[in-house]
């Protein structure tokens, strides 16, 4: 079974604030780990796949990081905006699996 | 290129009725992912299809599920006799062969039991 977990489960900031959520998952047979960005009746959308360990990926003002030995990745976000206010989902694959298991998301709010 | 297109986007049954649940993946994907969000929980995997095989059903309950995607038109999630417990957004995702980190998501279907 793969467990994916992630926190914290929701988080409130202020526009300006510069916040971090975790993601762990096992790191035994990793294979892939996905983050997605969820806005309320859209469908996730992906922001970054990362594979090696050490990957740093970043698009605009989000980056992300991996570990793939202690098995946990960081997702930052620098300057919130109101506009980042959504669900952070992260998801692991490993080689035995063909699938993305889940991690229940964090919940962002960014306040103006 | 249209996306992952799901349909429909919400529907509504009694207890007892079927629901039947399309997706069609983006121009040549060839694998389909269908997963449910129950309220206040993640994303939970229930299986996934390639065209005209189930390659992994294991989260997909035993009894009154069932799932196809055939050769030619979209996958089906179908539900037999809902119950209320059914309720909930079912997403489909798919992805080109052998490229699951390519993976795309429909908006969902919000499927409601009264």
């Amino acid at each position: 079974i793969l467990n994916v977990e992630q926190s914290p489960q929701s988080l409130h900031v202020q526009e300006g604030d510069s916040t971090n959520f975790t993601c762990s998952f096992p790191s035994s047979n990793f294979y892939a780990l996905h983050w997605y960005r969820w806005e309320t009746a859209k469908s996730p959308e992906a922001l970054f796949v990362m594979t090696l360990n050490g990957d740093e990926k970043k698009k605009g003002r989000i980056s992300a990081t991996l570990n793939t030995k202690e098995g946990y990745s960081y997702l930052y976000i620098k300057g919130s905006q109101p506009e980042d206010s959504a669900t952070y989902l992260c998801a692991s694959m490993n080689t035995g699996f063909q699938k993305l298991v889940f991690g229940t998301g964090t919940r962002l709010l960014v306040s103006p | 290129n249209a996306g992952v297109m799901q349909n429909p986007r919400h529907l509504v049954r009694r207890r007892g009725q079927e629901a039947r649940l399309r997706c069609s993946p983006m121009k040549g994907h060839s694998h389909v992912y269908w997963y449910r969000q129950l309220p206040e929980e993640g994303l939970k995997f229930m299986v996934y299809l390639q065209k005209e095989n189930i390659i992994d059903e294991s989260g997909m309950p035993k009894e009154r599920f069932s799932a196809e995607f055939p050769k030619e038109g979209p996958s089906i999630l179908r539900i037999q006799q809902v119950v209320r417990g059914d309720s909930a957004a079912y997403f489909c995702a798919s992805s080109p062969a052998g490229e699951a980190e390519k993976l795309f998501f429909g908006s969902g279907t919000q499927l409601s039991v009264l």
